[in-house]
């Protein structure tokens, strides 16, 4: 399975630090993407980094991605209330089947 | 901008009935997606359409079934209702192979 695993499974932090989450996967990818989720509802696209990338940059989010080690993370800098939500990373592998594997995901609790 | 529209956004059902969701991907993609999420779960990949065919399989039961039509609309035939079933269905959409899924916002299957 590509499926990626994510950790911690959960973080709380108060509001203005940074945030790191971090994924591992174990197959082959063509790009690794982040999505957010709210409570109960649908999965939001973040950002996504191609496996010839290495760091990618979207506002306050920064995105790294090891290949080798087959590990990406995800940093949320100052971090507000408004970021409190799961936070998971999927991977494409770009082949014939198309579609993505997401991980287990990271409950982010930022502390007013 | 138009997003994916999923209805009905809740469904309470009883075990051995049947439901069917439905999925209207944004405008212009061709590829459709469905996703299961149980409670504190991530996201499992149940099948995926390209241009109305079948593209990739993963882990839908057997009493599941879907199709997309021809104006791309998808919809997600669930037979035989066990309370495992229970969860949020997602269905995304993408214009192209290796960009970004777009969500709805899920429907929440009940089965009592």
């Amino acid at each position: 399975s590509q499926q990626g695993e994510e950790d911690p499974q959960a973080l709380s932090i108060q509001e203005g630090e940074n945030a790191t989450m971090n994924c591992s996967y174990k197959t082959s990818i063509n790009n690794l993407q982040w999505y957010r989720q709210n409570s109960g509802r649908g999965l939001v696209h973040l950002i996504l980094i191609r496996s010839n990338e290495r760091e990618k940059h979207s506002g306050r989010l920064r995105v790294t991605l090891d290949t080798s080690k087959k590990s990406s993370s995800l940093l949320i800098t100052a971090s507000r209330a408004a970021d409190t939500a799961s936070y998971f990373c999927a991977t494409d592998a770009g082949t014939g089947a198309n579609n993505l594997f997401f991980g287990t995901g990271t409950r982010l609790t930022v502390i007013p | 901008a138009a997003g994916v529209i999923q209805s009905p956004r809740h469904l309470i059902k009883e075990k051995r009935e049947t439901a069917t969701l439905k999925c209207y991907p944004i405008p212009r993609h061709d590829t459709v997606y469905w996703y299961q999420q149980g409670p504190g779960q991530d996201p499992q990949f149940l099948i995926s359409f390209y241009e109305k065919m079948q593209s990739d399989k993963g882990s839908i039961p057997d009493r599941f079934s879907a199709q997309q039509f021809s104006d791309y609309h998808s919809e997600l035939n669930m037979s035989s209702l066990e309370l495992g079933d229970s969860a949020l269905y997602f269905c995304a959409s993408r214009g192209t192979a290796g960009s970004p899924l777009h969500f709805g916002n899920g429907t929440r299957l009940t089965v009592t």
